[in-house]
């Protein structure tokens, strides 16, 4: 019965590794969001998973960001070499099914040094 | 494509006072439509939807009613409080459209006492 988890609640890295960020959706919800928060900005999407159909990769920003999401649950973010402009909090949400709601997870802190 | 577009602010208020936060989008398909509060520290929660023409949302004194005809839903409260000081999200997910959630970019509303 818990609401969406994202782990780690904070990362710090060096600029230049590679960061994966996790996310447990709503158990049954078949719609699965990443976005990015930076500093004071809005949401930027990322990308949207929708039950067994392709993802909409059209927000990630660059090559070096990818996600998969395992057996319709589980989801991972991942960004290569990391820069400094990718400092932000990651968000997921998940829907139980389309055009409804989102329920959002309390994000990770990405901070890169 | 589909996108939403509210007013920016920051929006500052007194304790009372009437609020009105714009949104405006714009959709391919039949959009339902949300708005999501932040509050400070916290996730993003939603405050209240719509899902077609003439509906009105509700909750905790925030109304906004789907305009079809002026592709808008402004979120309004008569009276607000210090504790609503938050940033403010309108988002849509658009049924044969894109159908991710496309949010507008936040309005921050700080209320004093």
């Amino acid at each position: 019965g818990a609401g969406v988890s994202q782990s780690p609640s904070n990362k710090v890295t060096e600029k230049g590794k590679d960061v994966e960020l996790r996310c447990d959706p709503i158990s049954g919800h078949t719609a699965l969001y990443w976005y990015r928060q930076s500093l004071g900005q809005g949401l930027e999407f990322l990308i949207y998973f929708q039950g067994n159909s392709a993802p909409d990769k059209s927000g990630l920003p660059s090559d070096r960001f990818s996600a998969e999401r395992t057996g319709g649950s589980v989801s991972t973010l991942t960004i290569q070499r990391t820069q400094q402009e990718d400092s932000a909090v990651y968000l997921c949400a998940s829907s139980p099914q389309r055009n409804t709601e989102a329920f959002f997870g309390q994000g990770t802190r990405l901070t890169v040094v | 494509g589909d996108s939403v577009t509210q007013m920016e602010g920051p929006v500052t208020l007194s304790e009372e006072a009437f609020l009105t936060i714009n949104c405006t989008y714009t959709a391919t398909g039949y959009p339902s439509l949300f708005w999501y509060v932040q509050y400070p520290g916290e996730g993003l929660q939603l405050l209240l939807k719509a899902t077609k023409a003439d509906d009105k949302g509700s909750n905790k004194g925030f109304e906004a009613t789907y305009r079809k005809e002026t592709t808008s839903f402004h979120l309004e409260k008569g009276s607000v409080q210090v504790s609503d000081s938050a940033v403010y999200f309108c988002a849509l997910s658009d049924q044969g459209g894109s159908e991710k959630l496309v949010f507008g970019k936040g309005t921050k509303l700080t209320v004093n006492p």
